[in-house]
């Protein structure tokens, strides 16, 4: 059966910190991974994933894929308590089916 | 360019009335997908449409449940007779080919 699983469950940090959120994944025929930020209630993209190796960044956060290992992390540096969210992986197939992990609930203190 | 809006945002049935939950994908987008999270757990798949056509409803419990995409107007998803247990936020998500998808608000279903 497909899963993806999600590490750590919750975390807190101080502002200033970095963070890594890990994210495995065993998916038939996968063909990208994907990453959500789930703050109250909609998810919202962040990025998607095909290539290993390639790195995606956008401001503070960034995001690899590797698909022999079947692992992806996200990266917060310099976090903010604006990132205090529920970060989602999700693995496709490439079809519409995400797989979703339970997420990893951050929370920033100031 | 709006969202995918979703409508309601927060909806209350007793137990047995018919919840409908609405979603407008956003512009230029043909493929709509609906997914459930329950408390504390991830988000699940439960039907994905084109215009017209429900193309995978797998996730989608074949009893009491329905959804639709018309030609014209919003995707429903349609919940018959709700329990207890279809209290949850209902996502819809939409997106131009079957590439990443963008996410609405969600409706929060509470069955009292």
């Amino acid at each position: 059966e497909d899963k993806v699983v999600q590490s750590p469950l919750s975390l807190v940090v101080h502002e200033g910190d970095t963070v890594t959120l890990n994210c495995s994944y065993e998916v038939t025929n996968f063909r990208s991974l994907l990453w959500y930020k789930q703050e109250k209630k909609a998810p919202t993209f962040l990025f998607m994933l095909t290539s290993s190796g390639i790195e995606k960044k956008s401001g503070r956060l960034s995001s690899i894929l590797d698909k022999k290992e079947l692992f992806s992390i996200l990266n917060i540096t310099a976090t903010q308590t604006g990132d205090s969210a529920i970060y989602l992986c999700a693995g496709s197939s490439g079809t519409y089916k995400y797989i979703f992990g339970t997420g990893t609930r951050l929370k920033v203190l100031a | 360019n709006a969202g995918v809006m979703q409508n309601p945002r927060h909806l209350v049935r007793r137990r047995g009335q018919e919840a409908r939950l609405r979603c407008s994908p956003m512009k230029g987008h043909s493929h709509v997908y609906w997914y459930r999270q329950l408390p504390e757990e991830g988000l699940k798949f439960m039907v994905y449409l084109q215009k017209e056509n429900i193309i995978d409803e797998s996730g989608m419990p074949k009893e009491r449940f329905s959804a639709e995409f018309p030609k014209e107007g919003p995707s429903i998803l349609r919940i018959q007779q709700v329990v207890r247990g279809d209290s949850a936020a209902y996502f819809c998500a939409s997106s131009y080919s079957r590439d990443k998808a963008f996410f609405g608000q969600g409706t929060r279903l509470t069955v009292v």
